[in-house]
């Protein structure tokens, strides 16, 4: 059974770093095709992906975030996390952890989400 | 910038048959896009219904199906049901980055 759980912080400031963890279960980030990306939803608009890593350690960004998003990740921990600098009220919104793999397409499975609010 | 587009929105009449699509912009849509599909009801996370143009996940009704469809990757609902009417978003590949659709919002009237 594959799980997925985002923390983080629910509030942060303009111009902080929002650093995000996903931990995850059921599955191995060293298995050959799989990957955990991070996808966000502002309120009331669409989904937007941020960021991939892949078993392989390949990483991708949103090519409009590129310099403000970092994602690693901990195989032995089984966990993913993003950090994302110069934080924006624009940047509020709620933040998903998803799973990848060759079987199964992207993000078969999701967390349940974190909100984040951006505020001063 | 790749933009993924999808119909902002579409009405359907329960028991009727109605297609999403979804156009990027960089060219025809192929299976080397690798089209996913999503369907999002409020207050939940999405929930995957198909993956590589045409594959069903274990839990994806029968009624929901993949395809590409006049150079879009398409998904068909038939036989809808009033459960149905959500959000759907289209997901495609793009050498190791995806980019998700701006949604259809779907109603079932």
């Amino acid at each position: 059974q594959i799980t997925l759980e985002e923390s983080g912080p629910t509030l942060v400031k303009p111009t902080q770093t929002l650093t995000l963890t996903c931990i995850f279960s059921g599955f191995s980030l060293s298995t050959n095709g799989v990957g955990v990306g991070w996808i966000r939803q502002p309120p009331g608009k669409a989904l937007e992906w941020l960021a991939l890593i892949y078993w392989d350690d390949d990483k991708r960004y949103r090519p409009s975030l590129k310099s403000r998003l970092t994602i690693t990740k901990d195989t032995s921990k089984n966990q993913v996390v993003l950090t994302m600098t110069n934080m924006d009220p624009m940047d509020t919104a709620t933040y998903f952890c998803a799973h990848r793999a060759y079987s199964s397409g992207y993000f078969a499975y999701w967390g349940q989400g974190t909100l984040v609010t951006v505020s001063s | 910038q790749t933009v993924v587009t999808q119909e902002p929105s579409l009405t359907v009449s329960p028991g009727g048959t109605v297609t999403l699509t979804c156009a990027s912009s960089t060219g025809a849509v192929t299976s080397g896009y690798y089209p996913n599909w999503f369907q999002q009801k409020p207050g939940q996370a999405p929930r995957a219904l198909i993956y590589s143009t045409t594959n069903k996940h274990s839990w994806t009704p029968a009624r929901f199906s993949g395809s590409l469809l006049g150079g879009k990757a398409a998904l068909t609902l038939s036989g809808v049901q009033p459960e149905d009417e959500a959000e759907y978003y289209c997901l495609l590949y793009y050498g190791g980055a995806v980019v998700f659709g701006g949604g259809t919002k779907l109603t079932v009237l």
